[in-house]
């Protein structure tokens, strides 16, 4: 059973509009949330996090929300730029210390010029 | 991934051959973590230390071990390996803390044939 998920595995959007990516978890105990954004070839980077006491936070172009009721978050991207091309991992951090990270599946973003 | 590497970055390997995947830090970070990726699974957690000489499972460990004998270096083992550990491997390293979470190795792309 997968705790942390993206439903859609890829994402097409023109240049210039807002790109949102999805991402649902089962596990209330989370404490905080991270977004990664991977290039073919490389690692992945981290990109923006947030903690679970939190409902929003922005960086630049690069807003997360999250939704603890509905045990949801979102990436939004705002405006998309072709740069954005990646594959972006949504992960999730337990309470413990040992600082294990949960990640998603997964979302493919095309950002078209 | 400044700071951390991984050896090989790609490797051929025969069905029943050990296999060791190497990652060194120079941060002094004290968790190390492998995992691999695979399309439709995201990033799956193999083994992670949280020390020298401190090492425990993940959530896919079957058919790997590991060791860290220095803070620097943690070794990813394939002891006998199958088609199905094809697959891309990367290493992380973390201070713990949640709010960044981990830096990422470039990864090894290991196929088993």
């Amino acid at each position: 059973d997968q705790q942390v998920k993206q439903n859609s595995p890829s994402l097409s959007v023109q240049e210039g509009r807002i790109s949102i990516l999805n991402c649902d978890y089962t596990n209330s105990m989370f404490d905080y949330f991270l977004w990664y954004k991977k290039y073919p070839a490389e690692g992945p980077t981290f990109l923006i996090s947030i903690s679970s006491i939190k409902d929003k936070n922005e960086d630049g172009r690069f807003t997360v929300f999250l939704n603890k009721s509905a045990k949801h978050l979102s990436l939004h991207i705002v405006p998309s730029q072709p740069g954005d091309s990646a594959v972006y991992f949504c992960a999730a951090h337990g309470s413990s210390n040992t600082g294990k990270l949960i990640f998603g599946q997964g979302t493919t973003l095309q950002v078209k010029p | 991934d400044a700071g951390i590497t991984q050896s090989p970055r790609h490797k051929v390997t025969e069905t029943g051959t050990p296999v060791t995947l190497r990652c060194h830090q120079t941060e002094n970070h004290r968790y190390m973590y492998w995992y691999r990726q695979d399309p439709g699974h995201g990033l799956r957690l193999i083994h992670y230390s949280y020390g020298v000489k401190d090492t425990d499972k993940g959530e896919v460990s079957d058919g790997y071990s590991v060791s860290r004998s220095k803070t620097e270096d943690f070794l990813l083992t394939l002891e006998s390996a199958t088609s199905s550990q094809t697959s891309v491997y990367f290493c992380a390293i973390s201070t713990g803390g949640a709010v960044y979470g981990y830096t990422f190795g470039s990864g090894t792309r290991l196929t088993v044939v």
